[in-house]
């Protein structure tokens, strides 16, 4: 079976670090990889997406960049990090041809 | 993709059906309609999807109208456990597209 993971689980960083949240997939190939957001009370927002190695997709210009090395690896980095940065960031899979998303279990990032 | 509106907030009691509508109007005719909910600190878990008929699994209902501007998530016995944030998506069922998540509707489930 399919299963992604994320790490790390929680993370606190100072303003103007750097960040790198990894996500794998295991149990499928060639899968679609997406990074999302979700500020406190607010919704989900669709970062990056990915249909290949080396192959991203950027929904919103802003301090992350997102890389993809290996088939089932997605990384999201910054160099600097803002306040705003603050927030749960979700890495989901689907299955090409397929509707169903999978969802990791996120990481909780605070910026302070 | 097709927007979706859902109302803010729901209540439910216990052990009876909660029935959340959502309205797409502008879908297009292969645009499938898409459940999925979050329950707090967790990723979003896939609920079931639907084209044109009504779909059942083994958590849900999914009733689309005919003119499939409208649909229900139907949860027939609502526990403690649905307590949730449940989003309505439409989209392509094509490779590459993502999910888009509106605001939701916060069912609230109580004993």
């Amino acid at each position: 079976s399919q299963t992604i993971h994320q790490w790390p689980a929680t993370l606190v960083q100072p303003v103007g670090s750097p960040l790198s949240l990894e996500c794998t997939v295991e149990g499928t190939s060639n899968p679609n990889l997406y990074w999302y957001r979700q500020a406190a009370g607010r919704g989900l927002q669709l970062l990056f997406y990915s249909v290949g190695i080396g192959q991203i997709s950027s929904e919103v210009p802003q301090n992350l960049s997102a890389s993809r090395p290996q088939d089932r690896q997605f990384i999201l980095s910054s160099k600097k990090l803002l306040l705003s940065d603050s927030g749960f960031y979700l890495c989901a899979w689907r299955g090409t041809g397929w509707g169903e998303q999978f969802f990791g279990p996120g990481t909780r990032l605070t910026v302070l | 993709d097709a927007k979706t509106t859902q109302p803010p907030s729901m209540d439910c009691a216990e052990g009876r059906a909660a029935n959340l509508p959502c309205n797409h109007s502008t879908i297009s005719g292969n645009e499938y309609v898409y459940w999925y909910r979050q329950i707090h600190s967790q990723g979003p878990q896939y609920i079931i999807h639907g084209l044109k008929n009504n779909e059942t699994n083994e958590m849900a209902s999914l009733i689309i109208t005919e003119d499939r501007k409208s649909s229900t998530l139907i949860l027939p016995h609502a526990t403690l456990r649905d307590t949730a944030v449940y989003y309505c998506i439409v989209r392509l069922n094509q490779a590459g597209t993502a999910l888009i998540f509106g605001k939701g509707t916060t069912l609230s489930v109580s004993s």
